[in-house]
């Protein structure tokens, strides 16, 4: 079971609105609805931005949207601000015979 | 508040042991299944175990099956992993991490404690 794809960096400038995609199969991202996506800055721990494709846990912020067509899901950060500039990674659960939740490869989101 | 601390990391030997500990408070813990996930040094994030509600059913990826063992005592609100014959690719930051019912997504992590295998 390999990573899910993303791309290793996306960059946007404040207030632009930029999409990370996060590529699988038909086993895990196409197969299911449960695609999230967390947030990491340097030295923290992820926290939960999206869950189940398109859902924002309470307190993450509006600009902040899930989606997924076939095997690939999408986050959208929108309206982009200093302090979104950090590492992100989607997960989806996988009927993989290997393990039961497979993560992206990360991006790293650069603020210009 | 609802917080996950993690303990118990260090520098282990191969083929040595380690138990990592994850202690939880500001919710109901028994109600929760609970997942260990690390991250090597400037990696990406890797599921490892989870472990329901009750402790009657875990789950491992195949990196660690039958090394590494999940457990928890919900009389102590505390998550373990035990890791036995390490393995220089262990080397990582554990996190515990809450699972949100029903939704396999992962909504408290705790603060992550960094394992490394050497000898």
């Amino acid at each position: 079971q390999s990573a899910l794809t993303q791309p290793a960096s996306v960059s946007g400038s404040p207030g632009q609105s930029i999409t990370i995609s996060c590529t699988g199969t038909s086993s895990d991202v196409g197969g299911y609805n449960y695609v999230s996506w967390y947030q990491q800055h340097p030295g923290k721990a992820p926290k939960l931005m999206i869950y189940d494709v398109t859902n924002r846990p309470s307190g993450v912020s509006n600009r902040f949207s899930g989606s997924k067509s076939g095997n690939t899901a999408s986050l959208t950060i929108s309206g982009l601000q200093a302090e979104d500039e950090a590492d992100y990674y989607c997960t989806s659960y996988t009927s993989s015979s290997t393990l039961d939740y497979v993560f992206g490869t990360g991006t790293k989101v650069t603020v210009l | 508040e609802v917080h996950l601390v993690e303990s118990g990391g260090g520098l282990v030997q191969p083929g040595g042991s380690l138990r990592l500990s994850c202690a939880a408070s500001g919710f109901t813990f028994s109600s929760h299944w609970m997942h260990w996930v690390r991250q090597a040094p400037g990696k990406g994030l890797v599921w490892v175990s989870w472990i329901s509600s009750t402790g009657s059913s875990s789950y491992y990826a195949d990196s660690v099956k039958g090394r590494f063992t999940i457990s928890r005592d919900n009389a102590k609100n505390t998550l373990y992993l035990q890791m036995n014959s390490p393995r220089a690719e262990d080397t990582a930051v554990y996190y515990c991490a809450r699972e949100i019912a029903t939704y396999k997504a992962f909504d408290i992590w705790g603060q992550g404690t960094m394992v490394t295998v050497s000898s």
